[in-house]
Order: C-alpha cells, then sequence, then structure tokens
C-alpha cells in the first residue's frame, strides 16, 4: 500500500525557516517525481514544486522561487522542502504528492494526509 | 502561472448529470492532452480522478468521465450520488514544465 506521511509543520514567525519531511512507504522512491502541493485554508490547491527521480531537474511556483528547496535523499527514502523567508500567505497545509509520469498527463496519483504550516506573529 | 478558471459551484439532483468546466490557454489545456482531475471531501486529501484529459484510474466509477475542447476541459459526473458532493479541481502541465489548478468548484447534491 502506498503511503505519504508528512512531518514537520508547525507555527513559525514571518521570516522563519521551516523544512518539510515525507517518508514514502509501499512503492519504488526512486522511480516517481514527486511534488509538494499546498492548500491555504478554505481556498483551492496550488503546486508549490516538483523533483525528478534523482534530483537534477526541479521546479517550482514563481510564488516560492528563491525561497522554498524541494529536494530528496533517495538513500534514505526521503523527501523535503526547505521552506525560507515565510510569509503570512505561505500558511497551508502542505501535502507530499507522488507522481506517476507512466501516463502522458504525470498526474499526482497518491497524496498524504498533509502538514499543516501556519506562519504568524 | 495563471490558475485555470472554474466555476466556484454547481448543483444537481440525484440520478442527474452535471459537467464542470476548466479553461485555460494555449499554454496548457490547448497545448497538451496534459489535464487531469481530482475529487476532494471536506478535510481529506485530494484523489485523482481523471488523468490525460479522459482516463480514468482503476477503482474510480464510470459514472466520472472527462474532455477537452480547445482551451476548455470538461468533467462529467453522470447518476449523481450523494457521495458525489465534494471540491473538484482540474489540473494541467504547462509549457514552462510547471503545474497549475483550476480554482476549484464545489459540487452540491440537492
Amino acid at each position: 500500500e502506498v503511503q505519504l506521511v508528512e512531518s514537520g509543520g508547525g507555527l513559525v514567525q514571518p521570516g522563519g525557516s521551516l523544512r518539510l519531511s515525507c517518508a514514502p512507504s509501499g512503492f519504488i522512491f526512486t522511480s516517481y517525481w514527486m511534488s509538494w502541493v499546498r492548500q491555504a485554508p478554505g481556498k483551492g490547491l496550488e503546486w508549490v514544486a516538483n523533483i525528478k527521480q534523482d534530483g537534477s531537474d526541479k521546479y517550482y511556483v514563481d510564488s516560492v522561487k528563491g525561497r522554498f528547496t524541494i529536494s530528496r535523499d533517495n538513500a534514505e527514502n526521503s523527501l523535503y522542502l526547505q521552506m525560507n523567508s515565510l510569509r503570512a500567505e505561505d500558511t497551508a497545509m502542505y501535502y507530499c504528492v507522488r507522481i506517476d509520469c507512466s501516463v502522458s498527463s504525470c498526474p499526482f496519483d497518491y497524496w498524504g494526509q498533509g502538514t499543516l504550516v501556519t506562519v504568524s506573529s | 502561472q495563471s490558475a485555470l478558471t472554474q466555476p466556484a459551484s454547481v448543483s444537481g439532483s440525484p440520478g442527474q448529470s452535471i459537467t464542470i468546466s476548466c479553461t485555460g490557454t494555449s499554454s496548457d489545456i490547448g497545448g497538451y492532452n496534459y489535464v487531469s482531475w481530482y475529487q476532494q471531501h471536506p478535510g481529506k486529501a485530494p484523489k485523482l480522478i481523471i488523468y490525460d484529459v479522459s482516463n480514468r484510474p482503476s477503482g474510480v466509477s464510470n459514472r466520472f468521465s472527462g474532455s477537452k475542447s480547445g482551451n476548455t476541459a470538461s468533467l462529467t459526473i453522470s447518476g449523481l450520488q450523494a457521495e458525489d458532493e465534494a471540491d473538484y479541481y482540474c489540473s494541467s502541465y504547462t509549457s514552462s514544465s510547471t503545474v497549475v489548478f483550476g480554482g476549484g468548484t464545489k459540487l452540491t447534491v440537492l
């Protein structure tokens, strides 16, 4: 059974940093692109970043470029999101998501339950 | 990276069919068959229900179907059931290798 378990969320002050982690299981982690998707309270989904299987390619939404870094440790079977210079508008549930590129549209086929990040003074 | 455009809400009675539209540009929906749809119940993580415009993952009811014409994709749910009441999101890859979601549509089953 595929599982994605996020951790690392919490309350942080504006300008602060936080590192989210995701522990995947039930599939071969090194075979998949991975992603972070967020959802502000009461709002819609927003894609944040994607990372290739070997970490060589990364893509970000414009609003987090230069502040967030997606990374992975294939030896440790872990996905990360380093978030710096946090703003109030970064407050959201952050989902760790598996990407299935065995089909053309590379959909997000499995989602974790999310970890909540709150940026507030 | 502008969000795709979806109606904020739609509604229908049990047994009826409804369609949710998702409008983008030639740089996303119109340029590729990379449209996916997700269903999200309150307090739950999203679930993939359509990929590659019109394909269903294993286990998803055949009451869900997808299509595309030009820059607009559509999700149709036939034979509405109470359990279909949820938020629905479309998404597409873009020419910049990024991903864009629609704003979401709240489906109410009357």
